[in-house]
């Protein structure tokens, strides 16, 4: 079965502009959580969705947001980008959720801010 | 002091060594134990999980978890080329319905030479 497809992989933005990247998940997967992942700070958890419901959140400013659509796909949107938003972005499926379960993800979105 | 502690290495060993990863933990409320393998350019995957104090074994792999001393270890037996990946443990807690609180480790790098 298909894993998990993060769009696009790769991607350039100066400071000040949006982006916005998309996340399929798992056919049958109705919980998609997403990450930022730096070299200095490891994974930090963004926010996950379940169901179209944002059901838990990190500590990321206001411009980190998120949403869920009916088939479970999801995408985040980060607007007026800064220099140290360049990470590589992951997205994870699960079934119901990570609490303990497994998390399926995807091989990443990799942002550059110049 | 961070929630989970992990040496970012880099650790190199010869082909066929026994690899020992560590991660530390301050938050006694943590369930759940998980390691995740990277490779380069790719998404995490799950290695090992596992939520009691103890061992589990997996092929050349083996999770140990002692939570009174909030220590995880990941042996890898009989290192291989193929297992040159960064290693990263996690933990995860459940509170109230459905909230959970999942943290990584910043990740060891590991290369095996032939």
């Amino acid at each position: 079965k298909a894993g998990v497809t993060q769009t696009p992989r790769y991607l350039i933005k100066t400071r000040g502009q949006q982006v916005t990247l998309s996340c399929s998940p798992i056919s049958g997967h109705r919980s998609v959580s997403w990450y930022q992942q730096t070299p200095g700070q490891g994974l930090q958890f963004l926010f996950e969705y379940f169901s179209e419901t944002q059901r838990n959140k990190g500590n990321f400013p206001g411009r980190f947001s998120g949403r869920q659509f009916s088939n479970s796909r999801s995408e985040m949107n980060v607007s007026t980008l800064e220099l140290g938003d360049s990470a590589l972005y992951l997205c994870a499926s699960s079934l119901v959720g990570p609490s303990g379960g497994e998390l399926f993800f995807g091989e990443g979105s990799r942002l550059t801010v110049l | 002091q961070k929630e989970v502690e992990q040496d970012p290495g880099p650790l190199s060993v010869p082909e066929g060594a026994i690899v020992s990863l560590n991660c530390t933990y301050s938050n006694s409320a943590f369930q759940y134990f998980m390691w995740y393998r990277q490779y380069s350019r790719k998404g995490p995957e799950l290695l090992m999980y596992t939520y009691s104090s103890g061992n589990k074994e997996d092929g050349r792999f083996t999770a140990q978890v002692d939570k009174s001393s909030k220590y995880i270890s990941l042996f890898i037996r009989d290192s291989q080329p193929s297992d040159s990946a960064t290693y990263l443990c996690a933990m995860s807690l459940r509170w109230g319905g459905s909230n959970y609180k999942l943290t990584f480790g910043k990740g060891t790098l590991l290369t095996v030479n032939p």
